[in-house]
């Protein structure tokens, strides 16, 4: 069965720092983009940041350019966002999303999505 | 960055009825457009991808259409079970973005 597992969320004061981990299982995790979606409390959902399977390219949503960053070990089998600088507005549950099919040179739709983990961003 | 607009916000319908709704790109996406359902408290589920495609699993009353800049949503008989938040999403750029979503609710 294919699975993403995120963890990492927590309570954080602002101008902190968190990493989410998103644990896969059940593809060859390597052949696939991965991504981050977040989704403040009662707000629509806004992707956060992508990275290509082989190719590791990176992108990133003007919100968070600068503070977070994306990365992904592929001997692990896990997707990182490492979130600095962390403010208000970036309370939200964290999504971690998989591609809808392997390595083909574009992102495609999101056919898996994990359960999500919540950073909150108070003093 | 593409800008994904959908309409309306909400809207209230029956069991049985056909519901359409709409999402707008701010430039041409060809068909690179996904169609998402999210119940509350629950992680989003993709329906169709690339405008038209149903994703396996999902019922055959979902169907979506479109091109270029418009796309639409059609949900031929509504079930109790469909009430819920519906987005877009293009995968044109590799700056991807959302549409703000649709919820349908119970008339």
């Amino acid at each position: 069965e294919v699975q993403l597992l995120e963890s990492g969320g927590d309570l954080i004061q602002p101008g902190g720092s968190l990493r989410l981990s998103c644990a896969a299982s059940g593809f060859t995790f390597s052949n696939y983009a991965m991504s981050w979606v977040r989704q403040a409390p009662e707000k629509g959902l806004e992707w956060v940041s992508s990275i290509g399977g082989t190719s590791g390219d990176t992108y990133y949503a003007d919100t968070v350019k600068g503070r977070f960053t994306i990365s992904r070990d592929n001997s692990k089998n896990t997707l990182y966002l490492q979130v600095n600088r962390l403010r208000a507005e970036d309370t939200a549950v964290y999504y971690c999303v998989k591609d809808q099919f392997p390595n083909n040179g574009h992102f495609d739709a999101f056919d898996i999505w994990g359960q999500g983990t919540m950073v909150t961003v108070s003093s | 960055d593409i800008q994904m607009t959908q309409s309306p916000s909400s809207l209230s319908a029956s069991v049985g009825d056909k519901v359409t709704f709409t999402c707008r790109a701010s430039q041409n996406i060809n068909t690179y457009l996904n169609w998402y359902q999210q119940k509350p408290g629950k992680a989003p589920n993709l329906l169709i991808y690339t405008a038209s495609s149903l994703q396996g699993g999902v019922p055959s009353r979902f169907s979506g259409s479109g091109s270029g800049t418009d796309f639409t949503l059609t949900i031929s008989s509504l079930q109790l079970e469909d009430f819920a938040t519906y987005y877009c999403q293009q995968t044109y750029s590799n700056l991807l973005t959302f549409g703000q979503g649709t919820k349908v609710e119970i008339k």
